[in-house]
């Protein structure tokens, strides 16, 4: 069974990077785009961007300039830092599956998300 | 990434229909993917490609699309089916819409 963790700082002050990592288990860790994707509270969803495991990134135009996502495939891991923040950036942050080679672009596993909260 | 554009919120009477649907540009050359979310939990995937199930949800979900707009419908709503339901479409997800089961 697939499983993506999120983990950590839950409290990041306002000016500084939030960096997350999420660790997969049960799975193979090619073949996918790794991606890191947000819902600020009571609000949608917004993907941020992904990584293949080759580290080949694409990321929302609007996040750009402040995001960095990376891989250490020996870990099983990817990586998010996101630079600069506000309060805007507080939302809940998941990373997430996305098979590379299918027809279809789907997100077949999440992991169960963190909240980051963005003091001033 | 483009926008896609949902209805905000529906409601359907337990045991009826309910079409939910997604609408963009990305659309006439993608199919959508459909999440279900429920409060405080992860998006579910429950529909991708031309209609395409995943193991587990139940064949009361199917998709469908034409031209520019993406649809889900559920037939045969049950009260577990009330959530919010966001398309995706290659890098870019709809506004979501809430169903509402009376």
């Amino acid at each position: 069974q697939v499983q993506l963790q999120e983990s950590g700082p839950g409290l990041v002050k306002s000016s500084e990077t939030l960096s997350l990592t999420c660790t997969v288990s049960g799975g193979s860790f090619s073949g996918y785009f790794w991606s890191w994707i947000r819902q600020p509270p009571g609000k949608g969803l917004e993907w941020i961007g992904y990584i293949y495991y080759s580290g080949s990134t694409n990321y929302n135009p609007s996040l750009k300039s402040r995001v960095t996502i990376s891989v250490d495939t020996s870990k099983n891991q990817f990586s998010l830092k996101l630079s600069s923040v506000t309060a805007a950036d507080t939302a809940v942050y998941y990373c997430a599956r996305v098979p590379r080679y299918s027809s279809s672009w789907y997100i077949d596993y999440w992991g169960q998300g963190t909240l980051v909260t963005v003091s001033s | 990434s483009s926008e896609l554009t949902q209805d905000p919120a529906v409601s359907v009477a337990l045991g009826q229909t309910v079409r939910i649907t997604c609408q963009g540009d990305s659309l006439r050359s993608n199919y959508a993917s459909w999440y279900q979310q429920k409060p405080g939990q992860a998006p579910v995937l429950v529909m991708y490609g031309k209609n395409n199930r995943p193991s587990g949800i139940p064949d009361r979900f199917s998709g469908s699309s034409s031209g520019n707009t993406a649809s889900l419908t559920i037939t045969g709503a049950q009260a577990e089916d009330e959530a919010d339901y966001y398309c995706d479409s290659r890098d870019s997800f709809g506004t979501g819409t809430k169903v509402t089961v009376l």
